[in-house]
């Protein structure tokens, strides 16, 4: 069946702009998570759904983040003002709910570059 | 502070032989561990994971192994292909809650043919 999808696949902007990146989990998959990869670093947890409830926001990095989930299924993660350190792969992953494991499977990424 | 460390950021190996990388963690509280591996371009795909309550799990030409005291694991492929290099990625879970994975660094694993 088809994975999680992301888009777009990169994204430019330039600082101070505001950017909107998109997630299509697994259908039926309860849980979704965002997190933000680093140059040379492991992903870090940005925030979690559990259908259309935020139940932790965190990781965060701050007010200029903003993740919503309306329906339960396709998420967006916002962050406004970019700035330079917001430069980072954002993934997305989702996760079927009371599955007995607890893997979750992940998207391709949007690599965001703010210059 | 790093709560889950891969302190090898790379290894090479021969085909055939056997891949070990290493994981150590500081929480306590995590009670599951996964292992992914990463192309670049693309997402994390999941490989292996073990509860703590086990000390092993073995998938094919996957191990791992969990020391518990020690808080260390380890994951073992055997044999290397050179289709396994790849970034390996550590991830821990503390269940209950959110259920966020925490990552290591990764170490880059290359086979060479």
């Amino acid at each position: 069946g088809a994975g999680v999808s992301q888009s777009p696949r990169y994204k430019v902007a330039k600082r101070g702009q505001d950017v909107a990146l998109r997630c299509d989990p697994i259908s039926g998959h309860v849980s979704l998570f965002w997190y933000q990869q680093a140059l040379g670093q492991g992903p870090e947890f940005l925030t979690y759904f559990q259908n259309e409830a935020q139940l932790d926001k965190s990781g965060l990095p701050s007010d200029r983040f903003f993740a919503e989930r309306p329906e339960g299924s396709v998420s967006t993660l916002k962050i406004q003002r970019t700035q330079q350190e917001d430069s980072a792969v954002y993934l997305c992953a989702s996760r079927k709910m009371n599955s007995g494991s607890y893997e979750q499977y992940f998207g391709p990424g949007t690599r965001l570059t703010v210059t | 502070d790093q709560q889950v460390k891969q302190n090898s950021p790379s290894l090479s190996v021969q085909e055939g032989r056997i891949s070990i990388l290493n994981c150590d963690y500081t929480n306590s509280m995590f009670d599951y561990f996964l292992w992914y591996k990463k192309y670049p371009a693309e997402g994390p795909t999941f490989l292996i994971s073990i509860s703590s309550i086990k000390d092993k799990n073995e998938d094919g030409r996957f191990t791992v192994f969990l020391n518990k005291s020690a808080k260390h694991l380890s994951l073992h492929i055997v044999p290397s292909q050179p289709g396994d290099s790849a970034v390996y990625f550590c991830a821990a879970i503390k269940t209950g809650g959110s259920e966020k994975l925490v990552f290591g660094k990764g170490t880059k694993l290359t086979v060479n043919p």
